[in-house]
């Protein structure tokens, strides 16, 4: 069971736009923390795609942003391709003093 | 621009203890924290703990303390995450991962080491 709480999968079609929540509590997002999110493509490492809630770093197209509300976070994918078919995970802190993850979502290109 | 690479994959007995290491090359290493995330099969990411090596300070994840031990040695810029009283559910891809500076996010992650606990 998963700190932070994520869909399982989302899915969509080349071109639309996606969101993957991510869900935490008042010893987490909620009390402040930042949220980051990571790509994973099978078999490699995940990759970071935004941090700090919202910023991207340097090389990830703006096509992928991040915001943050209360408790949770969102990532957003708009022009969907078929390379962003990969697993995503958002992290935080919380104040048991752990870095703690989402379970992941799969995201489907159909 | 900073590379991490870990050492190979290994199979271990439960009760055993493993060791991996996780070398840092292309840049500066003292400053930035490591951690140790890992992955089961088929399951999510779960952070172990950190490291600060300029430091020696480290602090671990609640679930892992007593059986998790990370250090750092600057000389060579390679942090170690040793993991002991092995069992099967240990089995899982582990890697480290750079703080990026300012951030608990981790931005430079190594290419994982594969722990296969079997007996």
């Amino acid at each position: 069971q998963s700190v932070l709480t994520q869909p399982p999968s989302v899915s969509g079609a080349p071109g639309q736009r996606v969101t993957i929540s991510c869900t935490g509590s008042s010893s987490n997002i909620g009390a402040g923390y930042d949220v980051h999110w990571y790509q994973q493509l099978p078999g490699t490492a995940p990759k970071l795609l935004i941090y700090g809630n919202s910023n991207r770093p340097s090389g990830v197209p703006d096509r992928f942003s991040g915001s943050k509300s209360g408790t949770s976070a969102s990532l957003a994918i708009t022009g969907l391709q078929a390379e962003d078919e990969a697993d995503y995970y958002c992290q935080s802190y919380d104040s048991s003093l752990s870095e703690v993850f989402g379970g992941g979502t799969k995201l489907t290109v159909l | 621009q900073v590379q991490l690479v870990q050492s190979g994959a290994e199979v271990k007995k439960p009760g055993s203890s493993v060791k991996v290491s996780c070398k840092a090359s292309g840049g500066t290493f003292s400053s930035y924290a490591i951690s140790w995330v890992r992955q089961a099969p088929g399951q999510g990411l779960e952070w172990m703990g950190r490291i600060i090596p300029i430091l020696g300070i480290a602090n671990y994840a609640q679930k892992f303390q007593g059986r998790v031990t990370i250090t750092a040695d600057k000389s060579t810029s390679t942090a170690y995450m040793e993991l002991s009283s092995l069992r099967s559910e240990d089995t899982a891809v582990y890697y480290c991962a750079r703080d990026l500076r300012g951030s608990t996010a981790f931005d430079i992650w190594g290419q994982g080491t594969m722990v296969t606990v079997s007996s």
